[in-house]
């Protein structure tokens, strides 16, 4: 079955600090992967998204995502982490006949000054 | 280009009642996408409508079900609800791949 991990919960980073956010996935094809963030109470933004190519992945706001097939795995990482990226951050996977996307639990930033 | 749009923003009702939710895709989009967001439970799947067809739905009771009109936009209805149904409701557009979300419902029952 389709599934998407995030293993951690709850991070606290420093403002300035580096930021790397664990996703692993179980997918039976070639997934599409997909990171979201959430602001309280708002609806999702897409950060990024990877289909095929290269494997590390750009996106919005300096984030950027490495899939790596041998591990499942499609982390989310950024170099320097600002106040206003405290959010909570959703990996998914798409794909299949019914094209719906498989959520994982997120992971909910705190950035300390 | 405008985004996903959805209405109302909050919505509040009472047990037993029946809520209808909206949303309005981007434009040329022809999938939308319903899940749920209820707290402690994550983002769950709910409905699939495709060409003003429903595709697929989610491990969800009868009683959510909805509709897509022939310009795309979708209903959901809600009927006989729970306190349990209190949740921020997600609708998403999409044309191939790319999921759009909008900025959600938030259903109250008490």
């Amino acid at each position: 079955a389709q599934s998407v991990t995030q293993p951690d919960i709850h991070i606290t980073v420093s403002e300035g600090a580096s930021l790397e956010l664990r996703c692993n996935y179980s997918y039976g094809a070639t997934p599409y992967l997909f990171w979201y963030v959430q602001s309280p109470g708002q609806g999702l933004q897409l950060l990024l998204k990877y289909f095929s190519g290269d494997t590390l992945v750009q996106g919005i706001k300096g984030f950027e995502a490495e899939f790596k097939r041998s591990q499942s795995s499609f982390n989310l990482r950024k170099p320097s982490v600002h106040w206003s990226d405290a959010a909570e951050y959703f990996c998914a996977v798409g794909g299949g006949a019914t094209n719906k996307l498989i959520f994982g639990t997120g992971t909910l930033l705190a950035v300390q000054p | 280009e405008a985004g996903v749009t959805q209405s109302p923003t909050h919505l509040i009702k009472t047990r037993g009642q029946q809520a209808t939710l909206r949303c309005s895709p981007i434009s040329g989009h022809t999938s939308v996408y319903w899940y749920q967001q209820a707290l402690g439970l994550g983002l769950q799947f709910l409905l699939w409508y495709d060409e003003g067809e429903e595709r697929n739905r989610g491990n969800f009771p009868p009683r959510f079900s909805g509709r897509q009109f022939p310009n795309y936009s979708s209903e959901l209805n809600v009927n006989a609800l729970e306190l349990e149904d209190s949740a921020l409701y997600l609708c998403a557009s999409t044309l191939t791949r790319g999921y759009t979300f909008g900025s959600g419902t938030r259903l109250t029952v008490v």
